[in-house]
Order: C-alpha cells, then structure tokens, then sequence
C-alpha cells in the first residue's frame, strides 16, 4: 500500500514564525503536492513537483515555498507564518508518467491542521 | 468563474436511499474525471475514475460523465451511514502534462442517517 506520512497532524505557530511541513512517500511517486483545503474553498494547489529539485506553483503560491532535495520528501515552507495561512494542509502524491492513466491517482496524506495565532 | 463547480451541501438523506452528486466544469480539455471520497480527519482517496463519456459501475457507486454538457455525477444506491462524507470531483486536462495536475471541485458534505 502506498503511504504518505506527514509530520505533525496537528501544529500551532505563531505570526512571523517559519514554518516547515514535511510529506514523505515511500512508493518511489515521481510526482508530489502540497494543497490547502478551507471550508466552501475546496482544495487548492499551492505547489507541486515533478522530479527531485524540480517545483511548480501552483494557484496559491503566495507566502508559501517548498523544497524536494530527494524523491521522497517535498518540504512546505511558511516563510513568515500569517493567521489567514490557518488552515489544513494536505500533501499527495502520484506515480507519473510512467504508469499509464490510473498513474495519475493521487494519494493523499492524513493532513496537518496549522493553526496560527 | 471556477473551473470545477460542486454544490458544498450538506446533503442529509436517510439510509437506503439514492444518493446523487454532480458537479459541472467550464473547460472541454478536461478529459479525465476522479471521485475522492474523504471521511472526517482523513485525507481524500481515490472511489472512481473515468476518462470516457457515459457510465461506469463499482458495487453501489456511479460514475457518469457527460461531455457535451460539461457535467460529472456519482450515484451512490442503498446508501449506508458508512458513505457519511464528503466527495469531491477532480479533473484533468490531458493525460501526460503538469506532472498529474489535478482540479478539486470544492466537495460535497454528505451525510446518511440511520
């Protein structure tokens, strides 16, 4: 079974903190994100990635960066953590290319609820 | 105007009954359409995919897909307290772009009640 693990399922900041997300999978996906998901706004994509060292913005990359030194590990980073970055953040991930259409399955993490203050 | 539209709900139907869930989109290149299903505190997963118009069965669930008009649902028959959560739609352009790029629908709150 694949797995996505994230580093805390639950996380409290303070404003103008750094903040750092941490998603790894073990199932060798090439392609990884990082979403927000708000009530009534759905998931939205803030980054993805499609190779180690290789990022994509997403819709909402505003205050928000990642990083992918290794193929299993994406990194979201809050720069200066603001209270409308509360919220739940969840990381995916996707074989790629490789595997034909049900390749392109995301798999999702169980989420870490940021609550800034 | 948003790509994916999907009613937020919350629905709130008895057990056994017909459960439909739609969502409509504005883009035509969308040519490959997913139900995720997300229970409480947990990250969505995979129910349906589908890349062709017309319907497709698993089990209880129903996935339809009208291209023409631009419209995707997922019928739930018998519904049972255990498919209490919320479903979202996702799409996607071509097969092989953006690295598996997905379009969440904003995802519908369903609740079944005993």
């Amino acid at each position: 079974d694949v797995k996505v693990t994230q580093s805390s399922r639950y996380l409290v900041k303070r404003t103008g903190e750094k903040v750092f997300l941490e998603c790894v999978q073990d199932m060798d996906h090439e392609n990884m994100f990082w979403y927000r998901q708000d009530p009534g706004l759905g998931l939205r994509l803030i980054y993805f990635s499609y190779d180690v060292k290789m990022k994509e913005k997403g819709d909402i990359p505003e205050g928000y960066s990642v990083s992918r030194e290794k193929k299993e590990r994406f990194s979201l980073i809050l720069e200066s953590a603001s209270t409308n970055q509360t919220s739940m953040y969840l990381c995916a991930s996707s074989l790629g290319l490789a595997g034909g259409p049900s390749s392109y399955e995301q798999y999702f993490g169980p989420g870490t609820r940021l609550t800034v203050t | 105007q948003k790509e994916v539209e999907q009613d937020p709900g919350p629905l709130s139907v008895p057990e056994g009954a017909i459960v439909s869930l739609n969502c409509t989109y504005s883009n035509s290149a969308f040519q490959y359409f997913m139900w995720y299903r997300q229970y409480s505190r947990k990250g969505p997963e995979l129910l349906m995919y589908t890349y062709s118009s017309g319907n497709k069965e698993d089990g209880r669930f129903t996935a339809q897909v009208d291209k023409s008009s631009k419209y995707i649902s997922l019928f739930i028959r018998d519904s049972q307290p255990s498919d209490s959560a919320t479903y979202l739609c996702a799409m996607k352009y071509r097969l092989y772009n953006q690295g598996g790029k997905l379009i969440f629908g904003q995802g519908t709150e369903l609740s079944v009640k005993p």
